[in-house]
């Protein structure tokens, strides 16, 4: 399977935990994407890697939450401390870096913070 | 502060119906409009739209957007169970770096 990787699929933690997923892009996708989506709701940025630099965050990434890219290959997003507000999909989207190239999407990490 | 609103927020129809779903959007520096199929996992990729009038069109899928009055359609012919999904609209600025901006999307359920 050559498309975007997101593991685990499903967490569950307890409020105070911290938890780490992993996002492997499809190969040759330079442009690696965090997104959360709550229920209801449409994906909400958070943050995104070009390479290995992080060149965008979001007002919704608190200081609790890192995302690591470093060798511009699969990426790592972490939440400390977790809260039950925290609980949601994490999704995980890559693109290649030609103007006017979609986003395509793994199949998320869906976290839940009792 | 940029703005997608989807209508309708849900809808339901019988099996070959046809649908249209509303994006209209406010944001600065407009560069591309997408529409996404979302079942019970991650989004898929259906239409990108960057210019204005040109019509997009996969299957009984289409799609078309209006950059004079800030909307965008997608219509789908002959509807099957199988288009049961949210689709989500999105739109991307320019020099965002791609990031995308979405709607709370529209829940289609077709029925039998």
């Amino acid at each position: 399977d050559t498309g975007v990787s997101q593991n685990p699929r499903h967490k569950i933690t307890k409020r105070g935990q911290n938890v780490t997923f992993r996002c492997d892009p499809i190969s040759e996708h330079n442009r690696l994407y965090w997104y959360r989506q709550t229920l209801g709701q449409g994906p909400e940025f958070l943050t995104y890697f070009q390479n290995e630099a992080q060149l965008e965050k979001s007002r919704l990434l608190s200081d609790r939450f890192s995302a690591e890219r470093p060798k511009g290959s699969f990426s790592t997003l972490e939440i400390q401390r977790t809260e039950q507000g925290d609980s949601a999909m994490y999704l995980c989207a890559s693109s290649s870096r030609d103007l006017y190239n979609e986003q395509f999407f793994g199949p998320g990490t869906r976290l839940t913070v009792l | 502060e940029d703005k997608v609103v989807q209508s309708p927020l849900s809808l339901v129809v019988h099996e070959g119906d046809t649908v249209t779903l509303n994006c209209s959007y406010e944001v600065t520096n407009f560069r591309s409009l997408l529409w996404y199929k979302q079942e019970k996992k991650a989004p898929t990729f259906l239409f990108m739209l960057t210019s204005s009038g040109i019509e997009k069109k996969s299957g009984r899928l289409s799609s078309i957007l209006d950059k004079k009055e800030l909307f965008s359609i997608l219509n789908i012919t002959a509807t099957q169970t199988g288009d049961s999904a949210v689709y989500l609209c999105a739109v991307v600025k320019k020099s965002s770096g791609d990031k995308l901006t979405f709607g709370t999307g529209t829940r289609l359920a077709v029925r039998p």
